[in-house]
């Protein structure tokens, strides 16, 4: 009974290169978010995705970064052409449904993935 | 735009003391809150949350107050243990709007 699992925790990469985050969400959620924390700051939103879907990506800078959800397989977050203030705490989300009043529901975070940029 | 403020980055507290963590909102549109605990290199972990319709939600030592008019929650917590030191973060979201907005945290260091 696995909970979020993120991959790598901790990934190093140049000026310039890509990196790629990967998330496999709680078994049978199919809402995953993505959440970054910058040092000494609190866990901004980012996306909101469904099975093959965005919801809301109001989080996302306009440039560099992307998300995705497929049928199959983990989310991945990918951030092209990394600077060095890309460097943050990465962490992912899944919930069953909807987060709504009365239903109780909750995030379930994973583990999150530390990423350095050199 | 801080729709989730939490305006004291740490609090000290003696073991066996009462923890008392504030959060206020900017947002009349918030009517679900939540607090997440978090410990270094984890991600954070569900507390305890409690919707607009109450004032307040127990669940063993921890506590949620809901003040409306004030837009202002506190998370309670008594007596307080050396495990409950951590990062708090109070969160919100709206009915209908999936994102939950989370506040920058509060670390909270239960002394001996």
């Amino acid at each position: 009974n696995a909970g979020v699992m993120q991959n790598p925790r901790h990934l190093v990469r140049r000026r310039g290169q890509e990196a790629r985050l990967r998330c496999s969400p709680v078994k049978g959620h199919s809402h995953v978010y993505w959440y970054r924390q910058l040092p000494e700051e609190g866990l901004k939103f980012m996306v909101y995705l469904q099975k093959e879907n965005i919801i809301d990506e109001s989080g996302m800078p306009k440039e560099r970064f992307s998300a995705e959800f497929p049928k199959e397989g983990p989310s991945i977050l990918r951030i092209q052409q990394v600077v060095r203030g890309d460097s943050a705490a990465y962490f992912c989300a899944s919930s069953p449904t909807y987060i709504n009043v009365g239903t109780n529901e909750k995030l379930f975070f994973g583990s999150g993935t530390q990423l350095s940029v050199l | 735009d801080q729709q989730v403020k939490q305006n004291s980055p740490s609090l000290s507290v003696q073991e066996g003391r009462i923890s008392i963590l504030n959060c206020d909102y900017t947002n009349s549109m918030f009517d679900y809150f939540l607090w997440y605990k978090k410990y270094p290199a984890e991600g954070p972990t569900f507390l305890i949350s409690i919707s607009s319709i109450k004032d307040k939600n127990e669940d063993g030592r921890f506590t949620v107050f809901l003040n409306k008019s004030a837009k202002h929650l506190s998370l309670h917590i008594v007596p307080s243990q050396p495990g409950d030191s951590a990062v708090y973060f109070c969160a919100a979201s709206r009915n209908r709007d999936d994102k939950i907005i989370f506040g920058k945290g509060t670390r909270l260091h239960i002394l001996p």
